[in-house]
């Protein structure tokens, strides 16, 4: 079965950086891309970052570009989110998603974590 | 980027109607459309993929249609546990959009 764990959020002051972690089991994690997908309480889904299998391939959403970084540790099966300069518009849950091959353009989203809640206030 | 214009936002259904909701995309997505449902505090779980695929082990009350532009995604009764937000999603081309959701209530 596969399993998502995002971790590494909380309360963190305006300005500030924060490293978000989603460890995977239940596949092999150096096949497949993985995705970075937020969302405000309440509110709708907004996609931020892919990374391919090998890390060759990345990319971002505007409102992030320039200030979070995509990473993945495929000894670890692990894939981090960096988050800097961060801004009362990034609270959100951030969930990590899995892609269905290796590529960032291939179908994403068929399994998901949780979610971790990152909370930007002063 | 793509915009994806979901409506209704909400829908108000009875247990057993058959429910409709439509995505439109601002450009051409030929068939790559994910449509997800999300219960309240948890993660999204796709429903269908590529428009019209049934994701392995979901009920085939779920449907989805169309291509291009305009799609469809459909419940053919529904049932208690309906009763959610879904989400339709682009993938033609990054960054990967979303439509607002559309939240379903029972009558």
């Amino acid at each position: 079965e596969v399993q998502l764990v995002e971790s590494g959020g909380g309360l963190v002051q305006p300005g500030r950086s924060l490293t978000l972690s989603c460890a995977a089991s239940g596949f092999t994690f150096g096949d497949y891309a993985m995705h970075w997908v937020r969302q405000v309480p309440g509110k709708g889904l907004e996609w931020l970052s892919g990374i391919s299998w090998n890390s060759d391939d990345l990319d971002y959403a505007d409102s992030v570009k320039g200030r979070f970084t995509i990473s993945r540790d495929n000894a670890r099966n692990s894939v981090y989110l960096q988050m800097n300069s961060l801004r009362a518009e990034d609270t959100a849950f951030y969930h990590c998603a899995k892609g269905v091959s290796g590529g960032i353009a291939a179908r994403p989203g068929d399994s998901w974590g949780q979610g971790t809640l990152v909370t930007v206030s002063s | 980027d793509i915009q994806m214009t979901q409506s209704p936002s909400s829908l108000s259904a009875s247990v057993g109607d058959r429910v409709t909701i439509t995505c439109q995309a601002s450009q051409d997505i030929d068939n790559y459309l994910n449509w997800f449902q999300q219960k309240r505090g948890k993660a999204p779980e796709l429903l269908i993929y590529d428009a019209s695929n049934l994701e392995t082990g979901v009920p085939s009350r779920f449907s989805g249609s169309g291509s291009g532009t305009d799609f469809t995604f459909t419940i053919s009764s529904l049932q208690p546990e309906d009763i959610t937000t879904y989400y339709c999603q682009q993938y033609d081309s990054l960054p990967y959009t979303f439509g607002q959701g559309t939240k379903l209530e029972i009558k």
